[in-house]
């Protein structure tokens, strides 16, 4: 079955420390993977997806398909990071969506 | 634009009674989820439109919840009765196009409370 894996619910760094939100998923096929972001009192937003290869806010995530993981970092924390960051899959073909459990970020000034 | 609207933000109610939420999409989004969200946990979806067919309602408790997508734009989803295990809040998002890479843009949900 397909499985999207976030080990850590809480990660606290100080401000201008890297960050890695670790994701892990379990699937057979080939998927598309993504991380959504929910800051406090917001509506859960896409960050930024695996096929895009791009960077947002200083974010970016690197699909890895020998270790099944799609970790998110960002070399310099800043407080306005603090949020429930959720991983996400998608299947190919069947487009079935599975989140993590997510993992919330606080950014300690 | 005021992007995917969902009412009522908050909703009360007493075992075994009805409740339906309302979803209205993103203008030209053909495509619209239903998710459950649990204190803790990531959505989990319960059903997904393209257009006004369910083309996903493999995890839809269909004893006691149903979703209806008339006219392909505005989506109802209904439990009755309710129990308590369905405190949750319930998220509706939409996208342009059911393909696995589209964004999906949520709304703010309907947080459920069922005594």
């Amino acid at each position: 079955a397909q499985r999207v894996t976030q080990p850590e619910k809480l990660l606290s760094v100080f401000k201008g420390a890297p960050v890695e939100l670790k994701c892990n998923y379990s699937y057979s096929g080939s998927p598309e993977l993504f991380w959504y972001v929910q800051y406090s009192r917001q509506r859960l937003q896409l960050l930024l997806r695996h096929i895009s290869r791009e960077s947002i806010k200083g974010f970016t995530a690197d699909l890895n398909k020998g270790e099944t993981s799609f970790h998110l970092k960002k070399p310099f924390a800043q407080e306005e990071d603090s949020a429930m960051y959720y991983c996400a899959l998608s299947t190919s073909g069947t487009y079935k969506y599975i989140f993590g459990t997510g993992t919330r970020l606080k950014v300690l000034a | 634009e005021a992007g995917v609207v969902q009412s009522p933000r908050y909703k009360i109610i007493e075992k075994k009674q009805p409740v339906a939420f309302w979803c209205n999409p993103i203008s030209g989004h053909n495509t619209l989820y239903w998710y459950l969200q649990n204190l803790g946990q990531g959505p989990e979806l319960l059903i997904r439109y393209e257009n006004e067919e369910a083309v996903d309602d493999s995890q839809l408790p269909k004893d006691r919840f149903s979703a209806e997508r008339l006219k392909g734009v505005d989506s109802t989803l209904k439990i009755q009765p309710a129990e308590l295990g369905d405190s949750a809040v319930y998220l509706c998002a939409s996208s342009l196009g059911g393909r696995g890479y589209n964004e999906q843009f949520f709304g703010p949900g309907t947080r459920l409370t069922v005594l």
